[in-house]
């Protein structure tokens, strides 16, 4: 069965520095998402991204935060500054259409230093 | 502002058991609703998707079922068996799936 696949699988990164979070959606998606889930808390939505472009996004997703679709497979999602509070579990995801089951990736677990 | 609460937090059960885990939310203009299962370090499965104007879904062992005029829904789970041991969230959301609200989740544990 397709899934959603994220990379890597674990960064630990300084606070201040750039990271950039890969993930490869599930090839015929055409929503594509970014989650996270800070230790102990709810899961909360961050971006959703379709037809190239961000259709809509959090309050967490401030300036710092970008998300990208470099080329047909790939969506990553970019912190240019990292804080300690970015620490969390970032989740990838995809869906066939806007009322169709998302599909999640195994995550990525951020750590800031 | 949509707000998602789920009890009990946690559920310790024996093997066999039926069992229910409940999920409510405070606006009841929602789009779909859907409950995931996520096992410690690992994602989030899709376990039932059930549209607004559903009542409820089946698959295999579980059965969601939605009440938008009271704001709730509820996972059973028949004959629970030792793998069934992980946690399990609901979401929903208002008008479109992009945005989904969660629950903090029941962490269900199933001794054999």
């Amino acid at each position: 069965e397709p899934e959603v696949t994220q990379t890597p699988s674990h960064q630990v990164t300084q606070m201040g520095q750039e990271v950039i979070l890969r993930c490869v959606p599930i090839s015929n998606h055409l929503y594509f998402y970014w989650y996270r889930q800070i230790l102990g808390q709810k899961v909360e939505f961050l971006v959703s991204f379709y037809n190239n472009e961000i259709s809509e996004k959090s309050e967490i997703f401030d300036d710092q935060f970008s998300v990208e679709r470099p080329d047909g497979s790939n969506f990553t999602l970019k912190i240019r500054s990292t804080k300690l509070e970015d620490s969390a579990m970032y989740f990838c995801a995809s869906s066939a259409s806007g009322s169709s089951p998302l599909h999640f990736g195994n995550g990525t677990r951020l750590t800031v230093t | 502002k949509q707000e998602v609460t789920q009890i009990p937090a946690a559920l310790s059960v024996p093997e066999g058991e039926n069992l229910v885990l409940n999920c409510s939310f405070t606006d009841s203009a929602i789009y779909n609703l859907q409950w995931f299962r996520q096992d410690p370090g690992k994602g989030l499965t899709s376990l039932l998707l059930i549209q607004s104007s559903q009542r409820e879904q089946t698959s295999g062992r579980l059965n969601a079922s939605l009440d938008k005029s009271s704001g709730r829904s509820t996972l059973y789970i028949a004959a629970s068996q030792p793998g069934d041991s992980a946690t399990y969230l609901c979401a929903t959301n208002a008008g479109n799936n992009r945005k989904l609200i969660w629950g903090l989740g029941t962490s269900l544990a199933v001794n054999p």
